[in-house]
């Protein structure tokens, strides 16, 4: 079993939905919480961070981390077709673990937001 | 303030030779660590460097090595390429252990093994 498991879609949505992707992780020593956006032939682009459970807003984007389960969610309000694109989550461990800083991701969601 | 550079972006390479893929990080950041994307195997994390020394590794065979030197930039290495070796090494780099611990990736070196 991967340590962090990641519906990898597609998903497929009209623009000005809300979407929601999410991932769940078996390794307790993740502390801090990471979701980038990829497009084709690019680099990851880091669009939300988090270190503790609760929510984090910034603009249509809202980052939410529930420790006790293991679950972490991305939600995406009012979606545009430019956010057409693979949505990864990554996760490492605390400072001084042997885990840190290296990020392991999920395999990445699909998502296409149609006109 | 320029993010992270990776060359070359593109490279083609014959089974059993050998590479250098090259980075630098974003000024001022001192860790620079280095992933493998394949469609299989999605990111995967090769190794870390900070102040020159490898910090953490990956499962990744002897075969992938790599080196930072004293301005932070970094380099990794590929020997006797196989063709399973075929992916996108990405480098990313953050300020230091200790301090924040987002990475902000580069473009990424596709490398064709053939």
């Amino acid at each position: 079993q991967k340590e962090v498991e990641q519906d990898p879609g597609p998903l497929s949505v009209p623009e000005g939905a809300i979407v929601s992707l999410n991932c769940t992780y078996s390794n307790s020593a993740f502390q801090y919480f990471m979701w980038y956006r990829q497009y084709s032939r690019k680099g990851p682009e880091l669009l939300m961070y988090t270190y503790s459970s609760g929510n984090k807003e910034d603009g249509r984007f809202t980052a939410q981390v529930d420790k006790s389960s293991k679950y972490i969610s991305l939600f995406i309000r009012d979606s545009q077709p430019s956010d057409s694109a693979t949505y990864l989550c990554a996760m490492s461990g605390r400072a001084g673990g042997t885990s840190y800083g290296k990020l392991t991701f999920g395999q990445g969601t699909i998502l296409t937001v149609h006109p | 303030k320029a993010g992270v550079t990776q060359t070359p972006r593109y490279l083609i390479k014959t089974r059993g030779q050998q590479v250098t893929l090259s980075c630098s990080p974003i000024s001022g950041h001192r860790s620079v660590s280095w992933y493998q994307q394949t469609p299989g195997q999605g990111l995967q994390f090769l190794f870390e460097y900070f102040s020159e020394t490898q910090r953490n590794k990956g499962n990744f065979p002897g075969r992938f090595s790599g080196r930072q030197f004293s301005n932070s930039r970094s380099e990794m290495n590929v020997s006797t390429l196989e063709l399973g070796d075929s992916a996108l090494y990405l480098c990313a780099s953050r300020p230091a252990p200790g301090g924040s611990y987002e990475q902000y990736f580069g473009p990424g070196t596709r490398l064709t093994v053939t």
